[in-house]
């Protein structure tokens, strides 16, 4: 696509249920990358896909947060068991050569 | 392994002032720069980056940005500020020995006011 796709861009869930989101990166970049932004934050590193595996995780918060990337496409980012400290921007981003390109963000609130 | 620092949390500036952001870095080597806006509700745009050469580099919107490997800076300008340069400002460092993570600052929130 013209740019980096993530889905939903709103998720309200309850406490203790488990969420995906979904990145659908832009044709052909290689790298992939998802972060987090909690409100007044900069931006946290979760995780780094090179193709479809994942040279970096050092970010995941815990092991409750997980990865994947197929196809050397779209990825999924899966959130076990929320709480409300993961209420935050989670941000997706692609790159071919160095400078990303972020999609727009999905929202997840934790009620 | 890089940092970045934006000294300046918050910036407030008329419209049609000048404008400047300041981002240092710390890295062994030289850095790959970046600067990103992000506007209320959105997802991050890249304005510009440094890779190598000539250590002024222009990008979209008017903006510039100055690299000096003497003081590790990378300081955004924009001579002329307008009401929709309101937003938040994040500067970026990467590694130029792998394709990994890039550390952001913590991001300059700017107000521009009539």
């Amino acid at each position: 696509g013209a740019g980096v796709s993530q889905s939903p861009s709103n998720k309200v869930t309850e406490k203790g249920k488990d969420v995906e989101l979904r990145c659908d990166p832009i044709s052909g970049h290689t790298a992939l990358y998802w972060y987090r932004q909690s409100l007044g934050q900069g931006l946290e590193f979760l995780i780094y896909f090179q193709g479809n595996s994942a040279p970096d995780k050092s970010g995941l918060p815990s092991d409750r947060f997980s990865a994947e990337r197929t196809g050397g496409s779209v990825s999924t980012l899966t959130i076990q068991r929320t709480q409300q400290e993961d209420s935050a921007v989670y941000l997706c981003a692609s790159s071919e050569v160095y400078g990303y390109t972020f999609g727009s963000g999905t929202r997840l609130t934790v009620v | 392994a890089q940092s970045v620092t934006q000294p300046d949390i918050h910036i407030t500036v008329s419209e049609g002032a000048s404008l400047e952001l300041r981002c240092n870095y710390s890295y062994g080597a030289t850095p790959y720069l970046f600067w990103y806006v992000q506007s209320p509700g959105q997802g991050l745009q890249l304005l510009l980056k440094y890779f190598s050469g000539d250590t002024l580099v222009q990008g979209i919107k008017g903006f510039e940005a100055e690299f000096k490997r003497s003081q590790s800076s990378f300081n955004l300008r924009k001579p002329s500020v307008h009401w929709s340069d309101a937003a938040e400002y994040f500067c970026a460092v990467g590694a130029t020995d792998s394709w990994g993570k890039f550390q952001f600052g913590a991001g300059t929130q700017v107000v521009v006011t009539p």
